[in-house]
């Protein structure tokens, strides 16, 4: 069964560093790329890079200067960092595993604020 | 980057009704292998998006024969036949073209 859950700070003060664990079952994160979707409140959704399965990663640009996603192979485990927040930082980040493109399995979501 | 358009819905709309979403984007989502990169999501209140159509046609494992998905190289069409109370939630069309993966803006769905 494919699940992937997000686990990280619900609230982080401006200007700091925001980490995010995917952490994934059902599937091995180097046989699949997984992608980060961001959502604002009450907005839509974004995406945010990837990390192909191979190792490599691909970031939105307008987010690249302050993003790095790395994984951890052994645990199948999947992080993003993301510095310098801004309250348009706060949203709920997703975890989502690729699929001969298309997104076909998502985590739950973890809201995070920004705010001191 | 890709710039996705979506249409609005006339909400509410009645139960049992048909609906379609339309969806644009700003280059053709055509690949040279013949598929074409546009993805359907729908969001329910309070969840995660799930898939419901990708490559523009083809419904994924368990959605209901109610949704289908058309159009051309730029233009795209979700259609609901009638509407249920479980379909209420925001509709996304996605690229899978190129990166960034780009969304269009959402498009509400409620229920009369």
């Amino acid at each position: 069964q494919v699940r992937l859950k997000e686990s990280g700070p619900r609230l982080v003060q401006p200007s700091q560093t925001l980490s995010v664990t995917c952490t994934v079952s059902g599937f091995s994160v180097t046989s699949y790329h997984v992608s980060w979707v961001r959502q604002p409140p009450g907005k839509g959704l974004e995406w945010v890079g990837a990390i192909w399965k191979g190792g490599s990663t691909d970031y939105n640009s307008a987010l690249k200067s302050r993003l790095s996603i790395s994984r951890d192979t052994s645990k199948n485990q999947v992080f993003l960092k993301m510095n310098s927040l801004q309250t348009d930082d706060t949203g709920t980040y997703y975890c989502a595993k690729h699929s001969g493109g298309y997104f076909d399995y998502w985590g739950q979501g973890v809201m995070v604020t920004v705010s001191s | 980057d890709i710039v996705m358009t979506q249409g609005a819905l006339p909400n509410p709309v009645p139960s049992g009704e048909s609906a379609s979403i339309t969806c644009q984007s700003s280059k053709s989502l055509l690949h040279s292998n013949g598929k074409t990169y546009l993805n359907w999501y729908l969001q329910r209140p309070g969840q995660s998006p799930q898939l419901l159509i990708y490559w523009m046609s083809t419904r994924a494992s368990g959605v209901s024969d109610r949704f289908s998905g058309s159009g051309s190289g730029t233009d795209f069409t979700l259609k609901i036949s009638s509407v249920e109370a479980e379909d209420v939630g925001v509709y996304y069309c996605q690229q899978f073209l190129e990166y960034p993966y780009t969304f269009g803006a959402g498009t509400k769905l409620e229920l009369k």
